[in-house]
């Protein structure tokens, strides 16, 4: 089985624009959660979906959104980027959510705001 | 909420000695806990879990972790370190309906030749 996936690798963007991050789940896993990775705030949590719903959400501002698809696909969104938004975004899959479930994750987006 | 701490943000062993991560957590109810690594440029890659069977539990590469609810630990251990062992390590806790993990800040692990 393919693992997660996750596009593009690497994005440069500049202050105030916005971006669109993509992550395709492993085959048949129908949750997908998103986290952030910074040298100063380590991991944090940003969103989970489970069949097109989010069901949670860590505390990040309006600006940071996402969304899942109806064959389990997930794309996060951050409009108005800041030089603080730069970081390591990681997306995460498992079967059906559980948290007994392990996650599996993407090697990630590296985010640069310039 | 649920939370864990790490202790010791770097640590440096020789090749063939004990590997030692510490890790505290801090829950309401039983908690799941997990404990994953890091490489260069990569995502994480789960190494073992808790999840209220078997209080030892075994990972891949020769790790392995000890749940003890009486002192909230979960430290991971892996009794002769290899240079391929140097990564950042994870610690991770989640409540059963949180549908998210909380992670501690991380330990970076140096392998000495």
């Amino acid at each position: 089985k393919a693992g997660v996936t996750q596009t593009p690798r690497y994005l440069i963007k500049t202050r105030g624009q916005q971006v669109t991050l993509s992550c395709s789940p492993i085959s048949g896993h129908r949750s997908v959660s998103w986290y952030q990775q910074t040298p100063g705030q380590g991991l944090q949590f940003l969103f989970e979906y489970f069949s097109e719903t989010q069901r949670n959400k860590g505390n990040f501002p309006g600006r940071f959104s996402g969304r899942q698809f109806s064959n389990s696909r997930s794309e996060m969104n951050v409009s108005t980027l800041e030089l603080g938004d730069s970081a390591l975004y990681l997306c995460a899959s498992s079967p059906q959510g559980e948290m007994s479930s392990p996650l599996h994750f993407g090697n990630g987006t590296r985010l640069t705001v310039t | 909420a649920q939370s864990v701490t790490q202790l010791g943000s770097h640590v440096s062993v020789s090749e063939g000695a004990l590997v030692l991560l510490r890790c505290n957590y801090s829950s309401s109810v039983p908690p799941y806990l997990f404990w994953y690594v890091q490489y260069p440029n990569q995502g994480l890659q789960l190494l073992l879990k808790y999840t209220s069977a078997a209080t030892l539990v075994k990972g891949i590469n020769g790790f392995e972790a000890e749940f003890k609810k009486s002192e909230t630990s979960f430290h991971l251990t892996k009794p002769s370190a290899h240079m391929s062992d140097a990564a950042e390590y994870f610690c991770a806790v989640s409540g059963r309906s949180d549908y998210k993990l909380s992670f501690g800040a991380g330990t970076t692990v140096t392998v000495r030749a």
